[in-house]
C-alpha cells in the first residue's frame, strides 16, 4: 500500500522560496498512470490544489500559483517535490502531497509558516 | 476552471439526525465526484468515490449521489464520531482538481 509523507521546513520568510518533498513508499513513483499532487490548506480554510506531476515528468499547475510554481520528480529516490516563490504569509499552511490517481493516499501533511 | 459550490458552510443536528450536504459544479462532471471526511489535524479521508461508491471499511451510514452538475452526500444517522468537515472534490478534468468549500458538522 502506498505511503506519502511530506519533509522540508516549517518556516520560510517572506519573499523566499518554500520548498517541500514527498517520499513514496509501498511503490514505484514512476508507476504508470499515476498523477501525484501537492494541495494546501491555509489555517481555518479549505482545500486548494496547487499542482501535480505525471510519472512521465508533465507538469500541470494551479492558474493562480502558476508563475510560482515547479514540481518536480526525481524516481531514483522515489520523490517527488514542490518549490512555491516569493512567498508572503498567505502561503501559511498545511501543505499535503498526494496521489491523484488514488484518492486514498495523502501524506500527514506538513505546517508551512511564512514569518520573518 | 471547474468550480464547486458546496453548502451549507456549517450545519449543527442532533445524533441520529439525517444530514444532507449539496455540491454544484459550474459545468457537467459526470460523476467524477469524490466526498472527504477531515478531522482536525488530520489529512482528509475518502467517504465516497465517483459520486455514490462508498469506500472500503466507511460505514453505510454515509451515502453519495447524483450526476452532472448536481451532487448529494448524505450521512443517514449523524454520530458524535461523525463532526468533522466535509469536501466534495472534482477529478473531471484530472490533474487539475477542485475542491467545495467544505461543510463544518457539529452536534446540536
Amino acid at each position: 500500500q502506498l505511503q506519502l509523507q511530506e519533509s522540508g521546513p516549517g518556516l520560510v520568510k517572506p519573499s523566499e522560496t518554500l520548498s517541500l518533498t514527498c517520499t513514496v513508499s509501498g511503490g514505484s513513483i514512476s508507476s504508470s498512470s499515476y498523477y501525484w499532487g501537492w494541495i494546501r490548506q491555509p489555517p481555518g480554510k479549505g482545500l486548494e490544489w496547487i499542482g501535480s506531476i505525471y510519472y512521465s515528468g508533465s507538469t500541470y499547475y494551479n492558474p493562480s500559483l502558476k508563475s510560482r510554481v515547479t514540481i518536480s520528480v526525481d524516481t531514483s529516490k522515489n520523490q517527488f517535490s514542490l518549490k512555491l516563490s516569493s512567498v508572503t504569509a498567505a502561503d501559511t499552511a498545511v501543505y499535503y502531497c498526494a496521489s491523484e490517481s488514488d484518492p486514498t493516499c495523502w501524506g500527514q501533511g506538513t505546517l508551512v509558516t511564512v514569518s520573518s | 476552471d471547474i468550480q464547486m459550490t458546496q453548502s451549507p458552510s456549517s450545519l449543527s443536528a442532533s445524533v441520529g439526525d439525517r444530514v444532507t450536504i449539496t455540491c454544484q459544479a459550474s459545468q457537467d462532471i459526470s460523476n467524477y465526484l469524490n466526498w472527504y471526511q477531515q478531522k482536525p489535524g488530520k489529512a482528509p479521508k475518502l467517504l465516497i468515490y465517483d459520486a455514490s461508491n462508498l469506500e472500503t471499511g466507511v460505514p453505510s451510514r454515509f451515502s453519495g449521489s447524483g450526476s452532472g452538475t448536481d451532487f448529494t452526500f448524505t450521512i443517514s444517522s449523524l454520530q458524535p464520531e461523525d463532526i468533522a468537515t466535509y469536501y466534495c472534490q472534482q477529478y473531471d478534468n484530472l490533474p487539475a482538481l477542485t475542491f467545495g468549500g467544505g461543510t463544518k458538522v457539529e452536534i446540536k
